[in-house]
């Protein structure tokens, strides 16, 4: 069936340096997709999303960009702090209510 | 301006008996959708209800479970007899509307424990 995963399960990156978080989708309708931060022992709190009719969107220290050619979307963590260690989920919603969320990655942040 | 409000944070049951959670949305939703998380997993789609009403349970078990958002009160999410692979954080969702960029916010959820 179709699916939201994600490239890698583990990302490590240093304090200060930035992080990018893949996320392969396959299903061509979706047209809405949400970047989701957990934290342990957490509900998935969110961070940013971006609809199909863009290519990127800015928030603060993050960018989501949007590949719709390759089926691909990306989280980019500016100056990662250590408080941004988490596992983020990418989602997406194909019209409606139902949000399918994929595998998660988890991000250490090394001091 | 309180979140999603969830209750209990954790819960343990003995097989065979029964699990109730809540969920109290965001002020001035009337979306609620439940997911189900297993350890190192994502979030797996359960219920989607608006009040009085049950939208999609497609990823609900046919037996044992069922949910319910009364027109006064919070959700709930029902499991009866409870099996040791119940065990699992319950997540509630709620958003404003229903239109697919109509955000879900998320409880701080609830960890069921099956002995």
């Amino acid at each position: 069936g179709e699916s939201v995963g994600l490239h890698l399960p583990t990302l490590s990156v240093q304090e200060g340096d930035n992080s990018i978080i893949n996320c392969a989708y396959s299903n061509s309708a979706s047209d809405y997709f949400i970047w989701y931060k957990q934290e342990s022992g957490k509900g998935p709190q969110f961070i940013i999303d971006i609809r199909s009719n863009m290519d990127k969107r800015q928030g603060q220290r993050v960018t989501v960009l949007l590949n719709k050619t390759v089926k691909h979307l990306s989280l980019q963590i500016a100056a990662t702090q250590p408080g941004d260690s988490a596992v983020y989920f990418c989602a997406e919603n194909t019209g409606g209510f139902k949000t399918i969320f994929g595998a998660g990655t988890r991000l250490f942040v090394k001091a | 301006n309180a979140g999603v409000m969830q209750n209990p944070r954790h819960l343990v049951r003995r097989r065979g008996q029964e699990a109730r959670l809540r969920c109290s949305p965001m002020k001035g939703h009337s979306h609620v959708y439940w997911y189900r998380q297993l350890p190192e997993e994502g979030l797996k789609f359960m219920v989607y209800l608006q009040k009085e009403n049950i939208i999609d349970e497609s990823g609900m078990p046919k037996e044992r479970f069922s949910a319910e958002f009364p027109k006064e009160g919070p959700s709930i999410l029902r499991i009866q007899q409870v099996v040791r692979g119940d065990s699992a954080a319950y997540f509630c969702a709620s958003s404003l509307g229903q239109g697919s960029t109509d955000t879900q916010y998320f409880g701080p959820g609830t960890r069921l424990t099956v002995l």
